[in-house]
């Protein structure tokens, strides 16, 4: 059975520190890599995703992802993060023939920001 | 309205009580989703239903009805329900066809109590 792993369970970062948060997944066909993000009160909202092509996909808010197939990863960063990007994030993937469209989600990493 | 509405937001039932969910997505879609969301676990996929058929049934237990009249609405309807059915539910929607049938919009959710 698929699964994704999301290997930080709450990060804690100060204004302009540099953010990467691990994700890994253990199906081995082509797949489609997503990252959501749910900010507080918030409903889940994506920020990137990878379908095909340049493995380097930038989302909004200046996060970016790789996707690295020989090491079945798809890491989220951004280089300074704000107070404002303190939510948890959400890393999802997807068999790219699923019938269904069904999303396979991580656990989740929670990430405060201290001003 | 845009996007994937729920109601109500805010839900508290008895153990004995029927109850129902509302989905409302106003993005063309013809795939609908639901998910339960609970807390330190991953988001677990209920039903799908796509073209108004339900395509996939995660083991879900039958205290857990769903519904789909037509692509635009979906509910869930809940029936003698457990404690630990207590979760946020949330609604999710998608095109199908292509490459981006996989992205799914998600609704506000709906935060269940169960006493």
């Amino acid at each position: 059975a698929q699964s994704v792993s999301q290997h930080n369970h709450h990060v804690i970062l100060s204004e302009a520190a540099s953010l990467e948060l691990g994700c890994n997944y253990s199906y081995g066909g082509t797949v489609n890599l997503f990252w959501y993000v749910q900010y507080p009160g918030q409903h889940l909202q994506l920020l990137l995703k990878y379908f095909s092509g340049d493995p380097l996909v930038k989302g909004i808010k200046g996060f970016e992802a790789e996707f690295i197939k020989s090491k079945f990863s798809f890491n989220l960063r951004k280089p300074s993060v704000q107070w404002s990007d303190t939510a948890e994030y959400f890393c999802a993937v997807s068999n790219l023939y699923n019938q269904g469209g069904k999303l396979i989600f991580g656990q989740g990493t929670e990430l405060s920001v201290k001003p | 309205e845009t996007g994937v509405t729920q109601t109500p937001r805010h839900l508290v039932m008895g153990m004995t009580n029927k109850k129902s969910l509302k989905c409302e997505q106003h993005l063309g879609h013809n795939a609908m989703y639901w998910y339960k969301q609970s807390a330190k676990k991953p988001l677990e996929l209920m039903f799908v239903y796509s073209l108004e058929e339900r395509v996939e049934n995660n083991s879900v237990p039958s205290r857990f009805s769903p519904e789909c009249p037509n692509s635009s609405h979906l509910f869930l309807h809940l029936h003698t329900l457990q404690p630990e059915d207590s979760a946020l539910y949330l609604c999710a929607s998608s095109q199908a066809g292509a490459s981006s049938y996989n992205e799914q919009f998600f609704g506000p959710g709906t935060r269940l109590t169960v006493l």
